[in-house]
């Protein structure tokens, strides 16, 4: 079974500076998706970055990037230069290769402040 | 721009009332998924569906059932809705095959609440 693990609940960070989501996983899949969605109060979830387990390069959308540690697991969101439409909460999911089911982390409440 | 519609973006029933929550997607997806989102315990998948005519359960599909019918709509009913169904319920579609791991686009919620 594939689970996902957003250790942080809620996160505040100040405008214009970078702060970094949490994500681990488990699987024993070695094809896989890992994504990063963000739901802004607005409830519309929208596609924050994808990373193909396959590439080593990190993945990287403007100010946001991502530090995927394959062998521990590991998919952290960075984003950089926060702005105060970033606030919003972020789900960490998995996708294996052959599936189209995601497998959804907890999220983390992340507001900007001004 | 293509979309998910999610018919009611809030809906308040009676305890024991046959709820239907309406999905429509205009993208011509195969896959189409009901989750239901509440506080500290993320998105969990109620049911899905590869293709019309075909459902599978998810990880929480007990209270629930499902339909569809049209390749482009896809209803998730509360047989006889009880209060611990007050929630959040969020539809999503994707490709199939080698495209769904581009991911889901997901409709904006309906937020249910049973008294």
């Amino acid at each position: 079974a594939q689970t996902v693990t957003q250790s942080q609940p809620e996160m505040s960070v100040q405008e214009a500076e970078t702060v970094t989501l949490s994500c681990t996983y488990d699987t024993s899949e070695s094809n896989y998706y890992l994504f990063w969605y963000k739901q802004p109060p607005s409830r519309q979830m929208i596609l924050v970055i994808r990373q193909e387990a396959y590439k080593q390069q990190n993945a990287t959308e403007n100010r946001f990037s991502v530090n995927f540690q394959k062998a521990a697991k590991s998919f952290s969101l960075k984003i950089s230069d926060s702005q105060l439409g970033d606030t919003a909460m972020y789900f960490c999911a998995f996708m294996k290769g052959t599936g189209n089911q995601f497998y959804f982390g907890t999220g983390t409440s992340l507001t900007v402040i001004p | 721009d293509v979309k998910v519609t999610q018919s009611s973006r809030y809906l308040v029933k009676r305890t024991g009332e046959k709820v239907f929550l309406e999905c429509v997607q205009d993208m011509d997806h195969e896959n189409m998924f009901w989750y239901r989102q509440d506080p500290g315990l993320g998105l969990r998948l109620i049911y899905f569906s590869y293709d019309v005519k075909m459902k599978e359960k998810g990880d929480i599909p007990e209270g629930y059932s499902v339909s569809r019918e049209k390749k482009e709509r896809f209803s998730l009913i509360l047989e006889s809705a009880s209060t611990n169904q007050t929630s959040m319920y969020l539809c999503a579609s994707s490709l199939s095959g080698g495209f769904a791991n581009y991911g889901y686009t997901f409709g904006s919620g309906t937020r249910l609440t049973v008294v």
